[in-house]
């Protein structure tokens, strides 16, 4: 069955340090989703990106975030100054179509900030 | 805006004893409800969905939810537990104009033999 896939499944980085989430979402899915999930809290939505731009995107999603589809096939979240409240687990997800249309998680990347 | 909250942060039942976490959401329009799963280590899996159709909606692995407008429930039950079921699972909404997902902060359910 296909699924969805994330590169590294933990990342410890410097506060202040740039990382970059991979991502490589079912093959044929057009929607792609950030969601992250600090330690004993809600799993939260970042992003959301179709056609190759933003189509809704959260407040935490800041200028410090951002996110691209550098080829056909992976999904990139970049933080480019991480602070230590960017400690969580982050997921990845991807639909065939928008709206209500099941979406498939990855197994997220942990990332903690030191 | 939409939002979920989930009664209990931890349920422990028996191994063969009914299983129910709840769940109630609250929308200022029609909502689509989910559930979903997350086993030890892994992402999170689609347990069931409801869109609007049949309120009572049957999932993956003997769950099932009934969408109950009055009460603005969604609640997840399973007539009998197994091991396997222990796992965290999340309720979540969605409306048709946005497409995030909004979760709730999950029921970690414990299986005891």
């Amino acid at each position: 069955e296909p699924e969805v896939t994330q590169t590294p499944s933990h990342q410890v980085t410097q506060m202040g340090q740039e990382v970059i989430l991979r991502c490589v979402p079912i093959s044929n899915h057009l929607y792609f989703y950030w969601y992250r999930q600090i330690l004993g809290q809600k799993v939260e939505f970042l992003v959301s990106f179709y056609n190759n731009e933003i189509s809704e995107k959260s407040e935490i999603f800041d200028d410090q975030f951002s996110v691209e589809r550098p080829d056909g096939s992976n999904f990139t979240l970049k933080i480019r100054s991480t602070k230590l409240e960017d400690s969580a687990m982050y997921f990845c997800a991807s639909s065939s179509q928008g709206g209500w249309e099941t979406q498939y998680f990855g197994p997220g990347t942990r990332l903690l900030v030191l | 805006a939409q939002s979920v909250t989930q009664l209990g942060s931890h349920v422990s039942v028996s191994e063969g004893a009914l299983v129910l976490l709840r769940c109630n959401y609250s929308s200022s329009v029609p909502p689509y409800l989910f559930w979903y799963v997350q086993y030890p280590n892994q992402g999170l899996q689609l347990l069931l969905k409801y869109t609007s159709a049949a309120t009572l909606v049957k999932g993956i692995n003997g769950f099932e939810a009934e969408f109950k407008k009055s009460e603005t429930s969604f609640h997840l039950t399973k007539p009998s537990a197994h091991m396997s079921d222990a796992a965290e699972y999340f309720c979540a909404v969605s409306v048709s104009r946005d497409d995030k997902i909004i979760f709730g902060k999950g029921t970690r359910l414990h299986i005891l033999p």
